[in-house]
C-alpha cells in the first residue's frame, strides 16, 4: 500500500535554511504536498508539485522531486522563529480519492 | 468567515459515553473528510464522503459512525468511548481542482477519561 516516510525532527537556527526530506511509495500520485501545522490548528497546504516537474520555487520554498527515487524535499530558506511548526508531506491515495500523510517533521527554530 | 468549523473544539468526557463532533464547510465543496491525529501527532483518515455518500471507510471500530446530512455538513458520533479514542480529530473538505487541495478544521481535542 502507500507508505510516506520522513524524519520526525529537525533543529535549525534563525536565518539558517532548513531541510526536510521524505519518501513516498506511490508512484503514480499526480501531484506531491507539503503541509504545514502551526500549533493548536489544522493543516495548512503550504505547497505542491505537479509530478512531471523536478523543482518548484516559491518565495522563501524550494520543492526538489527525485521521481527515480521517490524523494521529495521542502527547503526553507532563511528560516524564522514563524517557520517552527510541524511539515508534513503527503501523496495521493492511487484512487485519488485521499491523501496518505507521513508522520511530520517538527521543525524547530532558535534564536 | 471560517472556511471549515468544527464543534466544540474541546471535548472531555468519560469512557462508555457516547459524543458527536460536527464539522460544516461553506466552501461549496463535494467532498469531504475525517483524521485522527494521535498523541504522536500522526494523521489517518478515517472516512470520506462525497456528497453525501461514504466513500472511504478505513480500518475504524464500528463505534465510530459518520453522517453526512447534506454535502456541507460531516458529523462524526462515536458510541461507547474508550480511552484510546482521546486525539484531536480534523474535518477537513476537498475543492474540485485538479490537485487536490484540502482545506482542514481547526481540530475537536478529544479526552477521555
Amino acid at each position: 500500500g502507500e507508505d510516506v516516510e520522513q524524519s520526525l525532527f529537525l533543529s535549525v537556527r534563525e536565518g539558517d535554511s532548513s531541510v526536510i526530506n521524505c519518501t513516498y511509495t506511490d508512484s503514480s500520485s499526480t501531484y506531491l504536498y507539503w503541509y504545514k501545522q502551526e500549533p493548536g490548528a489544522g493543516l495548512q497546504l503550504l505547497t505542491y508539485i505537479f509530478s512531471n516537474m523536478d523543482m518548484k520555487q516559491d518565495q522563501r520554498l524550494t520543492v526538489l522531486l527525485n521521481k527515480k527515487d521517490k524523494h521529495l524535499s521542502l527547503r526553507i530558506a532563511d528560516t524564522q522563529t514563524g517557520d517552527s511548526a510541524i511539515y508534513f508531506c503527503a501523496e495521493s491515495n492511487q484512487a485519488g480519492t485521499a491523501l496518505i500523510f507521513g508522520k511530520g517533521t517538527t521543525l524547530s527554530v532558535s534564536s | 468567515d471560517t472556511a471549515v468549523s468544527q464543534t466544540p473544539k474541546y471535548l472531555v468526557t468519560q469512557m462508555g459515553n457516547d459524543k458527536s463532533i460536527k464539522c460544516e464547510q461553506n466552501l461549496g465543496h463535494d467532498t469531504m473528510y475525517w483524521y485522527k491525529q494521535d498523541s504522536k501527532k500522526f494523521l489517518k483518515i478515517m472516512f470520506s464522503y462525497n456528497n453525501k455518500e461514504l466513500i472511504i471507510n478505513e480500518t475504524v471500530p464500528n463505534r465510530f459512525s459518520p453522517k453526512s446530512p447534506d454535502k456541507a455538513h460531516l458529523n462524526l458520533h462515536i458510541n461507547s468511548l474508550e480511552l484510546g479514542d482521546s486525539a484531536v480529530y480534523f474535518c477537513a473538505s476537498r475543492g474540485a481542482r485538479g490537485f487536490n487541495e484540502q482545506f482542514f478544521g481547526p481540530g475537536t481535542r478529544l479526552t477521555v477519561l
